[in-house]
């Protein structure tokens, strides 16, 4: 079974700053999708990036970009210019693309999570 | 899109009672997801659904909990009868099989306490 590990419970920045979150995975397959998800206090989930492993380059949406090393099996969240509204739990999860996968394997893999602060 | 819908947005209940939790999917989207998050375990997937018909239910709990698909545009997730230890937010989520890069959309939580 596949696991994502979140090794960072707590992250704070400054505002305007840079933070990158860690996120590492197991695996051993090679066709598969990762993604980072925001959940701030109101609780709803908000897709902030996805990946897929057959990518080389690194996934980039405005403000936020990945480091997706393939090989270490990281994928690490990089959010640049850090505003108050980032302030949030962000999820790590992982999901295989093999089509003859079954069940659950199928779907989403959530790693425990990491809140971040950004001080102003 | 108005996105993935759910209700009530908050619910509290006596132990003991039927509890039932509501979702609209996106339209035309053919998996729907029911996942429950608690700080102990974190995101668990509880059941989910392809084009309306249950595919894994490993997830759920226990017999109390039950789910239901009538349609493609909407889920219930049933718990009957509720106890403390169910409190927990239960998001309802889902995705196009074709679109999106395979994302999973949230609705945003049914927050449940059972006292």
């Amino acid at each position: 079974a596949q696991t994502v590990t979140q090794s960072q419970p707590e992250m704070s920045v400054q505002e305007a700053e840079t933070v990158t979150l860690s996120c590492t995975y197991d695996t051993s397959e090679s066709d598969y999708y990762l993604f980072w998800y925001k959940q701030p206090p109101s609780r709803q989930m908000i897709l902030v990036i996805r990946q897929e492993a057959y990518k080389q380059q690194n996934a980039t949406e405005n403000r936020f970009s990945v480091n997706f090393q393939k090989a270490a099996k990281s994928f690490s969240l990089k959010i640049s210019d850090s505003q108050l509204g980032d302030a949030a739990m962000y999820f790590c999860a992982y999901r295989s693309a093999r089509a003859y996968s079954s069940g659950s394997a199928r779907q989403l893999t959530f790693g425990s999570g990491t809140q971040l602060t950004v001080l102003p | 899109d108005a996105g993935v819908i759910q209700s009530p947005r908050h619910e509290v209940t006596e132990m003991g009672q039927e509890v039932t939790l509501r979702c609209k999917p996106i339209s035309g989207h053919d998996y729907l997801f029911w996942y429950r998050q608690t700080m102990m375990r974190g995101l668990e997937l509880l059941i989910y659904f392809n084009n309306n018909v249950p595919i894994d239910d490993s997830g759920m709990p226990e017999d109390r909990f039950s789910a239901k698909m009538p349609n493609a545009s909407f889920s219930t997730l049933k718990i009957q009868p509720s106890e403390p230890r169910d409190s927990a937010v239960y998001f309802c989520a889902s995705r196009f099989d074709r679109l999106s890069g395979n994302t999973i959309y949230f609705g945003e939580g049914s927050w449940l306490t059972v006292v």
